[in-house]
């Protein structure tokens, strides 16, 4: 099955700082890699999809990168908002489509 | 606009049935996929399985085969996750979530209901 691994676990940053979040494949998943925002008590967020494509309405402080097994997502100016534990998801190889462990963007 | 709406949260006791819901609106249910995600307390995603409801088409994932059963009434643009013995640990929030594009396969979520929390105690 395939693995999703996601570092760092915790990422601490100040408003403004870049973020660059990182996800490993344990077998290549092609683009087909996304990832999501999740804030307390709320359901995850479509951030990024197709490695790189922004989903509807995000803003374009985000950005995704990466093919294979090897995948960044950057926020390039950390806004207050953006603090949130985010996730990476292959789609590729399925089921299942595995989610990696998360990572959290704190102050 | 697209909505997922689930039901309510539930608190029950191990070894009851259960079956929690999710309705779709503001587009055609029936050539979307639908998939359900647990989060347990604290705890990070995990993908439990997806079902296609215009031919009720499902997979699971190998660690919730035999432990859940999914299921679609297209009649009435609803979802179904449903345990036949819950244990206490099936304590979790689950999300129904619909696939980004019509029809397609290899597609992320791109709408999510807003979680219906399962609360499994004696």
């Amino acid at each position: 099955e395939m693995v999703m691994t996601q570092s760092p676990a915790t990422l601490s940053v100040s408003p403004g700082e870049r973020a660059t979040l990182s996800c490993r494949a344990s077998q290549s998943v092609s683009s087909n890699l996304a990832w999501y925002q999740q804030k307390p008590g709320q359901p995850p967020r479509l951030l990024i999809y197709g490695a790189s494509t922004r989903a509807t309405g995000i803003p374009a402080r985000f950005s995704g990168s990466g093919s294979g097994t090897e995948f960044t997502l950057t926020i390039s100016s950390l806004q207050s908002e953006d603090f949130a534990v985010y996730y990476c998801q292959q789609y590729n190889n399925w089921p299942p489509r595995t989610f990696g462990q998360g990572t959290k963007v704190e102050i | 606009e697209v909505q997922l709406v689930q039901s309510g949260a539930e608190v029950k006791k191990p070894g009851e049935s259960l079956k929690i819901s999710c309705k779709g609106s503001g587009y055609s249910f029936t050539t979307y996929w639908i998939g359900w995600v647990r989060q347990m307390p604290g705890k990070g995603l995990e993908w439990m399985g997806i079902i296609y409801p215009g031919d009720s088409d499902t997979r699971y994932s190998p660690s919730f085969q035999g432990q859940v059963t999914i299921s679609a009434d297209k009649s009435i643009n609803t979802a179904y996750l449903q345990w036949s013995s819950l244990k206490a640990s099936d304590t979790a929030i689950y999300y129904c979530a619909r696939n980004r594009i019509q029809g397609a396969t290899e597609q992320p979520f791109d709408s999510w209901g807003q979680g219906t929390l399962v609360t499994v105690s004696s």
